[in-house]
């Protein structure tokens, strides 16, 4: 099984301000197999990020994925009011399909 | 509009049984893959099973493989997971998703419901 590490845990940010986070995979990803995912309190987890760098439909151009093989970032330019929630990534190369323990990005 | 409407989840006693049930709309159901993933406070978000767009594969995660049957009534558009000797550690949010393609190989979900919460306790 893939396990993937998230960092920080915790990330205390402004409105405005660029935010971003990092996803560690234990085996290399093939063909960039990751996805990203935002959750807001009390929400399903909403897709962000596909192909490690593919946004979905209708996601803002302030979202930006990268990286391949073991290390894959999210970045969001600027922080939005509605963007302070927790992110997870998540790999589909392989089965199990498994997900990182999340950041969570709250305001300063 | 792609939606999924999950219903089914309660209070069970350990040992006992629950079917989960995911309605979906928006999309040609039949032509997707199906998904079911699970969360808690302690352990996150895990995927427990997938099924294929025709029904005719599907997938367990380890923690749950020969306790839970998916399948799928593609004439409905609704996906089920049947849950048996269910345990404390099977409480959670399940969540159903949409697979972005037809076979659940190099697949993620695209879209995903509300939940419903199971909860396992005596």
């Amino acid at each position: 099984e893939i396990v993937l590490t998230q960092s920080p845990g915790t990330l205390s940010l402004s409105p405005g301000e660029r935010a971003t986070f990092s996803c560690r995979a234990s085996q290399r990803l093939s063909s960039s197999y990751l996805a990203w995912y935002q959750q807001r309190p009390g929400q399903a987890p909403r897709l962000l990020i596909y192909g490690a760098s593919s946004r979905a439909t209708g996601i803002p151009d302030r979202f930006s994925g990268s990286g391949s093989g073991t290390d894959f970032t999210l970045t969001i330019t600027r922080m939005e009011p509605e963007d302070f929630a927790v992110y997870y990534c998540q790999q589909y190369g392989s089965s199990p399909r498994t997900f990182g323990q999340g950041t969570k990005v709250e305001i300063k | 509009e792609v939606q999924m409407l999950e219903s089914g989840g309660g209070l069970v006693q350990p040992g006992g049984s629950l079917r989960l049930s995911c309605a979906a709309s928006g999309f040609t159901f039949s032509t997707y893959a199906m998904s079911w993933v699970r969360q808690t406070p302690g352990k996150g978000l895990e995927w427990v099973s997938s099924i294929s767009a025709s029904g005719s594969a599907t997938d367990y995660a380890d923690s749950v493989k020969g306790r839970f049957t998916v399948s799928r009534d593609n004439s409905r558009n609704t996906v089920y997971l049947q849950m048996s000797g269910l345990r404390a550690e099977d409480t959670a949010v399940y969540y159903c998703a949409k697979d972005n393609k037809g076979g659940y190989s190099y697949a993620y979900g695209d879209y995903w419901g509300q939940g419903t919460l199971v909860t396992v306790s005596s």
